[in-house]
C-alpha cells in the first residue's frame, strides 16, 4: 500500500522567505510526527500530532515554525521568515492508534529544504 | 539528548553475519529498545523493537542483555543492500519519568557492507 508521501521531495528558497511542507500520512494513521535531520546527524524531533492536535510540540525551534493538521489526516509544516540555519531535510513519520508508545513509525523520504 | 551509545561505524562482508552494539545503561524498567536503519536518500525504516525477551523477525535479530543495559542488533546474512545508518532509540521520558511518543535519535552505527 501507499507509504507516507512528502511534498515537495526538494524546495530550494531565499532567506527570509515562507515555505510550506506537505505530509500525507498513511491512511488511518492518527498519530503524525516532523522531524529535521541535519547533514550527518540524527532525526531531531520537532512536533507530534495524535489527530487534529499537536500533543508536543516542545522540538519546534522558535515561533518562526508552525504546523498544523486541520482534519487530522494531512499536515504542513510551515515555517517564516526562513534562515541559512533551517536548511535541512525535514521528516514526516506516521503511526497507527491504538498501538501505544511503541507503535513502529513509518517515515517519509523527507523534504530537502534549501535556504540561500 | 540520545540515551544510547553506539560505535560510528561498522563494517562487514556480504553474506556473514553482523553484529551492531548499543549500549543504554540509564534504561527505566518499562522502556522498550527500538532500531530503525536509514538507508541514503531514504527516510529511517523500522527494523524491530524489544522489551526483555530475545526478538526476530524478518529483517534481524534482536538480542538484549539480561540487564537490559545494552543489546545488539544482528542481521544473519549481511546484503549489500544493508548498508545503511542504524539507529538503537529509547523514547524520551518527561521530567515526571513517564513515557512520551518521541523516539530520540542519535548519530547511530554507519554499517558499509563489502562485497
Amino acid at each position: 500500500g501507499a507509504g507516507v508521501s512528502q511534498t515537495p521531495s526538494n524546495k530550494v528558497t531565499e532567506k527570509g522567505k515562507y515555505v510550506e511542507l506537505r505530509c500525507d500520512p498513511i491512511s488511518g494513521h492518527t498519530a503524525l510526527y516532523w522531524y529535521r535531520q541535519s547533514l550527518g546527524q540524527g532525526p531531531e524531533f520537532l512536533i507530534y500530532f495524535q489527530g487534529t492536535g499537536a500533543a508536543d510540540d516542545s522540538g519546534l525551534p522558535n515561533d518562526r515554525f508552525f504546523a498544523v493538521r486541520p482534519e487530522g489526516s494531512v499536515s504542513t509544516l510551515k515555517i517564516q521568515r526562513t534562515e541559512r540555519g533551517d536548511s535541512a531535510v525535514y521528516l514526516c513519520a506516521s503511526s497507527p492508534s491504538g498501538g501505544g508508545y511503541n507503535s513502529p513509525l513509518h517515515f517519509g523520504n523527507g523534504t530537502r529544504l534549501t535556504v540561500t | 539528548d540520545a540515551k544510547t551509545t553506539q560505535p560510528n561505524s561498522m563494517e562487514s562482508n556480504e553474506e556473514e553475519p553482523v553484529h551492531l552494539p548499543c549500549n543504554h545503561s540509564t534504561i527505566s524498567g518499562t522502556d522498550y529498545i527500538h532500531w530503525y536503519r536509514q538507508l541514503p536518500s531514504q527516510g529511517p525504516e523500522y527494523v524491530i523493537h524489544g522489551l526483555t525477551s530475545n526478538v526476530n523477525n524478518r529483517m534481524a535479530s534482536l538480542a538484549i542483555a539480561e540487564d537490559r543495559k545494552s543489546s545488539t542488533l544482528i542481521l544473519h546474512r549481511a546484503t549489500l543492500r544493508d548498508a545503511a545508518v542504524y539507529y538503537c532509540i529509547l523514547r524520551d521520558r518527561t521530567n515526571y519519568g513517564g513515557a512520551t511518543n518521541k523516539l530520540i535519535f542519535g548519530t547511530g552505527t554507519l554499517l558499509a557492507v563489502q562485497p
